[in-house]
């Protein structure tokens, strides 16, 4: 079975500086697609950013971008110039590639954005 | 465009009673799914819907069932609540193929 570890409960950073939340992963398919999702307050998830496996391209979207390393099966998010209203729980998710669509998630890691 | 809506927002149950949570999407989405998160843990999906009249079991789907009602409604019942469900419950939809999900706004449930 697939497992998601993200090692950090909790992050902090000054706003406008950057941060890199860790995940890790268990497989041992070489098709899957991985994910991180961010929860505000209003607890709705939503969709930061993805990454296909066998895309050797790290994945960016504005200020959020990934350092994906198939071999060592890590999924890093980083987030350039902090806002404060990046504060939230991020998890990092894995859904194999005919998986049906199901994902699994990591813990989550509160990230807190100091003014 | 709604997105994926659940009701009710919140609920506190007795031990032994029964409910359904509600899900519908207007995203003409085949895949629907259920999620329950736990402090501290990830979201463990509990069953999903790949396409209309088809459910299949989650990873933790013991103590709930589930009624695909038509493409957009997808019901998740507590037939008899116990402490251990008191969760927040998360409903998904996403189009069959592509890896996305959307997620509705959560259900808080609380069993005494």
């Amino acid at each position: 079975a697939q497992t998601v570890t993200q090692s950090q409960p909790e992050m902090s950073v000054q706003e406008a500086e950057t941060v890199t939340l860790s995940c890790t992963y268990d497989t041992s398919e070489s098709d899957y697609y991985l994910f991180w999702y961010k929860q505000p307050p209003s607890r709705q998830m939503i969709l930061v950013i993805r990454q296909e496996a066998y895309k050797q391209q790290n994945a960016t979207e504005n200020r959020f971008s990934v350092n994906f390393q198939k071999a060592a099966k890590s999924f890093s998010l980083k987030i350039s110039d902090s806002q404060l209203g990046d504060a939230a729980m991020y998890f990092c998710a894995y859904r194999h590639y005919n998986a049906g669509n199901m994902l699994t998630f990591g813990g989550g890691t509160r990230l807190m954005v100091k003014p | 465009n709604a997105g994926v809506t659940q009701t009710p927002k919140f609920q506190v149950l007795k031990t032994g009673q029964s409910m359904t949570l509600q899900c519908a999407q207007d995203m003409n989405h085949n895949s629907m799914y259920w999620y329950r998160q736990d402090p501290g843990m990830g979201l463990r999906l509990i069953y999903y819907s790949a396409s209309e009249g088809t459910t299949d079991k989650g990873e933790v789907p013991n103590g709930y069932n589930v009624s695909r009602l038509n493409k957009r409604e997808f019901s998740l019942r507590l037939e008899s609540a116990a402490p251990s469900q008191t969760s927040v419950y998360f409903c998904a939809s996403g189009r069959q193929g592509e890896e996305t999900q959307y997620f509705g706004p959560g259900t808080r449930l609380l069993v005494l």
